[in-house]
């Protein structure tokens, strides 16, 4: 168990609606990034938030929205689904200090669109 | 020309084999260094982490990095079917960075 929770686990939900993926990080650490992993991709970021502050952005569509809140955990929206955004969303989280860099992730929700 | 490069395997060995898994990166200025392994869709899980040229040794992993050549390695001593997975490299350039992944290489260790 890495300690970072996703919830929830499975997704299913119709074209053109709203979802919210939610991450709680593990204790103590500050950063938290949002993955997403297409069948047979990599792992694609989409944004990344320290301490409630946004600090990166990637290939993140204007349909998405996340945020962090004041207890770290962090929320990923995704408005306006379309069947391409079916994947696995992960969530990782990082203390973000010299010696203790590294990212662990979440068991990820899947998302299905249909 | 992508920040980290991966070759996606697959890769198939006999049980028992050293496996060597490799990465290079593209900016001199990454400094953090991580391998993870992926099963089945599951979420990724932290192998090895270094900030350091060098080799870094947990049991029947070993992590090397090459930073002058900016080549990243994993090997895999008497590997086991259970090694069976997806292992992916991760590379930041800063205490508060982004990770850059490879691509992953499929990996599959057959008794």
């Amino acid at each position: 168990d890495s300690g970072v929770t996703q919830t929830p686990k499975h997704l299913i939900t119709a074209t053109g609606q709203r979802v919210t993926l939610r991450c709680s990080p593990r204790s103590g650490d500050l950063s938290v990034y949002w993955y997403q992993q297409s069948l047979d991709q990599g792992l694609q970021f989409l944004i990344h938030y320290y301490n409630g502050e946004e600090r990166a952005k990637g290939n993140i569509l204007e349909r998405f929205s996340a945020q962090q809140f004041p207890d770290l955990h962090s929320e990923l929206n995704l408005s306006s689904l379309e069947l391409g955004d079916s994947a696995l969303y992960f969530c990782a989280s990082s203390m973000g200090m010299i010696k203790n860099t590294e990212a662990f992730f979440g068991q990820g929700t899947r998302l299905t669109v249909v | 020309q992508k920040e980290v490069e991966q070759d996606p395997g697959p890769l198939s060995v006999p049980e028992g084999a050293i496996v060597s898994l490799n990465c290079t990166y593209s900016n001199s200025a990454f400094q953090y260094f991580m391998w993870y392994r992926q099963y089945s869709r599951k979420g990724p899980e932290l192998l090895m982490y270094t900030y350091s040229s060098g080799n870094k040794e947990d049991g029947r992993f070993t992590a090397q990095v090459d930073k002058s050549s900016k080549y990243i390695s994993l090997f895999i001593r008497d590997s086991q079917p259970s090694d069976s997975a997806t292992y992916l490299c991760a590379i930041r350039g800063s205490t508060l960075g982004r990770l850059y992944f490879g691509r992953g290489t499929q990996l599959t260790v057959w008794p």
